[in-house]
């Protein structure tokens, strides 16, 4: 079975500092896709980056970094030079590509709060 | 280009009623997923509706429900409602639900009260 474990309920962090949320994941698919988004107070899921599982390279969009480890089953998210506004929800996410039941799964996800 | 709608964004029914919810998906989207969000379950899958067939479920229950149209609006139906459906029902849309890479988008949810 697929599952999608983000071990940080909250984080607190300094504004203009870099954040790692953490994301680890188990899946049987050979091929698979992960994915991380943003969700504010207002509600809306907000898609940031993906990662396909056969990417040589580690995606990066913007201030957002995917830091991809295959092996240890982990696909955090860095966040650069962190905002006032990047306080919010993040859910990591993941979809398998491999045959028909490809439902994405999230995590429980991560409040993350930038202090001024 | 227009992200994806859902109305109505707010809800307030009693036990016992059914409600429906609406979604218009992105221009030349085909798929429109549904998802159920609260503070004790997380996301949850509900399914998945393509070219106006059910693709995928969810492990929710009968009275929960959904179609699609041939212009890829969808609904989604709650009968006999619970306490326990009060939530933020999100819908997302995507290109097509082939295998393979295609990112999902979001709206903005509707959030129901079931009192």
């Amino acid at each position: 079975a697929q599952k999608i474990t983000q071990t940080q309920p909250g984080m607190f962090v300094q504004e203009k500092e870099a954040v790692t949320l953490d994301c680890t994941y188990d899946t049987s698919d050979p091929s698979y896709g992960l994915f991380w988004y943003k969700q504010p107070s207002s509600g809306e899921m907000i898609f940031l980056i993906y990662q396909g599982s056969y990417d040589q390279q580690n995606a990066t969009e913007g201030r957002y970094s995917l830091n991809f480890q295959k092996a240890r089953k982990s696909a955090n998210l860095v966040i650069s030079a962190s905002q006032l506004g990047d306080s919010a929800m993040y859910f990591c996410a993941m979809r398998g590509l491999m045959n028909r039941d490809d439902k994405i799964i999230f995590g429980k996800g991560t409040r993350l709060h930038i202090l001024p | 280009k227009a992200g994806v709608t859902q109305t109505p964004r707010y809800l307030i029914k009693t036990r016992g009623q059914q409600v429906t919810l609406s979604c218009s998906p992105i221009s030349g989207h085909r798929s429109v997923s549904w998802y159920q969000q609260t503070p004790g379950q997380g996301l949850q899958f509900l399914f998945e509706y393509f070219s106006e067939t059910q693709r995928n479920k969810g492990n929710f229950p009968g009275r929960f429900s959904g179609r699609q149209f041939s212009n890829s609006r969808s609904e989604m139906n709650v009968s006999t409602l619970e306490l326990g459906d009060s939530a933020l029902y999100l819908c997302a849309s995507r290109v097509a639900a082939t295998s393979g890479y295609n990112e999902q988008f979001f709206g903005p949810g509707t959030r129901l009260t079931v009192l």
